[in-house]
C-alpha cells in the first residue's frame, strides 16, 4: 500500500523557518517526481514545487522562489521542504504528492501538514 | 502565465447527471486531471489524462477535453459524490489547478 506521510508542520512566526517532511513508503520512490501541494484555510489547491527523480531539475511557483527549496533523499524515502522567510500568505495545509511516469497525474497524496505563519 | 476556470459551484439532483467545466486557452491540447476533495481529506485523483479512470473509481465518473474546455460528467449522482472538484495541468513544467467547484448534490 502506498504511503506517504507528512511531518514538521507547526506555528512559526513570520519571516521564521520550517522544514517539512515526506515519508513514503509502499512504492519505488526513487524513480518517480515528487511535488508539494497547499491549500489554504478554506481555500483551493495551489501547486507548490516539483522534484526530478535523482533532484537534478527542480520547479516552484513564482511565490516561493528564494525562499523555498524542495529536496530528495532516495536512501531514507523521504522528501523535504525547506521553508524560509514565512510569510502570513503562507499559512497552509501542505501535502506531498507523487507524479505518475506516464501522464503526470498526481496519482497518490499524503494527509497533509498544517503549517501557520502568526505572530 | 497559464490560468484554469471553474465555476464556483454545481448543484445536481440526486441521481442525474453533473457537469463541471474547466476553461483554458487552447486546454484541448495539454492533458487534464481531475481530483475530489471532501472536507478535511486530501484530494483524491478521480481522472488522468483527460478520460482515464483510477482504479477504484466509479464508471460513473468521465473526463473529456477539447477545444478551450474540459470537462467532468459524474453520472447517476449520489449524495457521497459530494466534494470540491479541481481540475489541473502542467504549463512548462509549473503545476496550474482551477479554483475549484463545490458540487452539492439535492
Amino acid at each position: 500500500e502506498v504511503q506517504l506521510v507528512e511531518s514538521g508542520g507547526g506555528l512559526v512566526q513570520p519571516g521564521g523557518s520550517l522544514r517539512l517532511s515526506c515519508a513514503a513508503s509502499g512504492f519505488t520512490f526513487s524513480i518517480y517526481w515528487m511535488s508539494w501541494v497547499r491549500q489554504a484555510p478554506g481555500k483551493g489547491l495551489e501547486w507548490v514545487a516539483n522534484i526530478k527523480q535523482d533532484g537534478s531539475e527542480k520547479y516552484y511557483v513564482d511565490s516561493v522562489k528564494g525562499r523555498f527549496t524542495i529536496s530528495r533523499d532516495n536512501a531514507k524515502n523521504s522528501l523535504y521542504l525547506q521553508m524560509n522567510s514565512l510569510r502570513a500568505e503562507d499559512t497552509a495545509v501542505y501535502y506531498c504528492a507523487s507524479l505518475s511516469s506516464s501522464g503526470w497525474e498526481l496519482d497518490y497524496w499524503g494527509q497533509g501538514t498544517l503549517v501557520t505563519v502568526s505572530s | 502565465s497559464y490560468e484554469l476556470t471553474q465555476p464556483l459551484s454545481v448543484s445536481v439532483a440526486l441521481g442525474q447527471t453533473a457537469r463541471i467545466t474547466c476553461g483554458g486557452n487552447n486546454i484541448g491540447t495539454k492533458n487534464v486531471h481531475w481530483y475530489q476533495q471532501k472536507p478535511g481529506q486530501a484530494p483524491v485523483l478521480v481522472i488522468y489524462r483527460d478520460s482515464n479512470r483510477p482504479s477504484g473509481i466509479p464508471e460513473r465518473f468521465s473526463g473529456s477535453n477539447s477545444g478551450n474546455t474540459a470537462t467532468l460528467t459524474i453520472s447517476r449522482a449520489q449524495a457521497g459524490d459530494e466534494a470540491d472538484y479541481y481540475c489541473q495541468v502542467w504549463d512548462s513544467s509549473t503545476g496550474v489547478f482551477g479554483g475549484g467547484t463545490k458540487l452539492t448534490v439535492l
